[in-house]
């Protein structure tokens, strides 16, 4: 079946870029996402990028997708003690017509000063 | 405008017990779906309602049922509490049904403790 697979922990030190990876299984997704999750709070939608795109930019995000390596990443530039949180990854299966959501288990960004 | 609302915020509940989880979508939004999430987890799809239909289920067993109400509202609704019921249920909207592609927002979540 789907699967979303993503590092578990990332620290980067505040001003520097972080650079979170993902790879998925199922080629024929239509939408990837990233969702940032704070302590105690739900999932917030940061950006979603189209199958047929290769990169899209929002501010400081920056969302790459790798269709042959079947592999997405998300950029955060200049980042900020504030970005500290769990980011997902997420596919839109498309076995079937729902919009189902497949996620990964998450990978906790932390900022060094 | 406002969000995804979920009730109640944490709950508490004994094995074997039932309990109903409230969620009321994003304005404008008519689909509701709903996910668990255990801890160090991402979330897992539990079901998703459209006109007040199921119109697709994941990997839960019959104990997970739910309602969407003709304002769009939505309930999940779990029986006979076992111990690894306890999570973080999400609770996330969308507009257009199963073949829509807008992306779901979600509200915070209902933490649920089974002792």
């Amino acid at each position: 079946g789907e699967d979303v697979e993503q590092s578990l922990f990332l620290s980067v030190r505040e001003g520097d870029s972080s650079v979170i990876n993902c790879t998925y299984t199922d080629s024929s997704s239509t939408y990837l996402y990233w969702y940032k999750q704070e302590p105690g709070a739900g999932l917030q939608l940061l950006t979603y990028i189209f199958s047929n795109m290769d990169m899209k930019q929002d501010q400081r995000l920056t969302v790459l997708l790798n269709k042959k390596d079947k592999h997405l990443s998300l950029r955060i530039a200049d980042t900020q003690t504030g970005d500290s949180a769990i980011y997902f990854c997420a596919e839109k299966e498309s076995s079937s017509s729902a919009s189902k959501i497949i996620f990964g288990s998450g990978t906790r960004l932390s900022i060094r000063p | 405008d406002a969000g995804v609302t979920q009730s109640p915020t944490h709950l508490i509940k004994t094995r074997g017990q039932q309990v109903t989880l409230r969620c009321s979508p994003k304005s404008g939004h008519d689909t509701v779906s709903w996910y668990q999430q255990a801890l160090g987890q991402g979330p897992q799809f539990i079901f998703q309602y459209y006109e007040e239909e199921e119109r697709q289920r994941g990997n839960f067993p019959d104990r997970f049922s739910g309602h969407q109400f003709p304002n769009y509202s939505s309930e999940l609704n779990v029986n006979a509490l076992l111990l690894g019921d306890s999570a973080l249920y999400l609770c996330a909207s969308s507009l257009g049904g199963e073949v829509s592609n807008q992306p779901q927002h979600f509200g915070d979540g209902t933490r649920l403790s089974i002792l």
